[in-house]
């Protein structure tokens, strides 16, 4: 079985300094790693994924995310946040097996953002 | 182009009724895949549908959870007898092709439901 952990329910940073969402998973063989971002009463909107190769990802927004296999982790970062970044944000795993297909969510991690 | 739409966006309905939710997959996406996300908590895969073939139900919580979906096009999932365990937000989702590769899922703004 697959699983997403993350362990804070919520972060706060002050805008201009970095942002990091913690996230570890737990999956047969090589995972496939996504971060999704909820806006209030919106959907979810993709951020990046990781697939293989270089272990830090870049994706929208100015958000990156480092792969770490041997910790079992995809942390998300923001080097300098934003206002705006304050939001829920998922991670969501799933294996890198041939149709397979199912995604597996954490619980999510909220951001504020103070100015 | 367009994105994946649901509807209603909200739907407040008594306990024991029945209720139908839509979803409209981005063109061209064969997957599609409906959530359900409880408040405080993450998405609980529902049921997958891919092209032709027989649908995952394996997600669907009760036998009064049911979905369709005609051909590569609209999905419309259906509570029957709602509970107010049933209130959460329903989400739709659809990718190019589910397996084979670590295509993304792109997501409707979801349907809101309230069971009272």
């Amino acid at each position: 079985a697959q699983s997403v952990a993350q362990p804070e329910d919520q972060v706060n940073v002050a805008e201009g300094n970095p942002l990091t969402v913690k996230c570890t998973y737990s999956v047969s063989g090589n995972p496939y790693l996504f971060w999704y971002v909820q806006y209030p009463n919106r959907g979810l909107q993709f951020l990046l994924k990781y697939i293989t190769g270089d272990n830090l990802v870049k994706g929208s927004y100015g958000f990156e995310a480092e792969f770490n296999k041997s910790q079992t982790s995809f942390h998300l970062k923001k080097p300098s946040a934003l206002v705006s970044d304050s939001a829920l944000y998922f991670c969501a795993v799933r294996t890198g097996l041939f149709n397979d297909y199912k995604l597996s969510f954490g619980a999510g991690t909220t951001v504020t953002v103070r100015a | 182009g367009a994105g994946v739409s649901q509807s209603p966006s909200n739907k407040v309905t008594e306990k024991g009724k029945d209720v139908e939710l839509r979803c409209d997959p981005i063109s061209g996406h064969t997957a599609l895949y409906w959530y359900r996300q409880r408040l405080g908590q993450g998405l609980e895969f529902l049921i997958y549908f891919q092209g032709n073939s027989a649908p995952d139900k394996s997600g669907l919580p009760s036998d009064r959870f049911s979905a369709e979906r005609t051909g590569e096009s609209v999905s419309t999932l259906t509570i029957q007898r709602t509970q107010q365990e049933d209130s959460a937000v329903y989400l739709c989702a659809s990718s190019p092709w589910g397996g084979g590769g670590p295509e993304t899922q792109y997501f409707g703004p979801g349907t809101r439901l309230l069971v009272l």
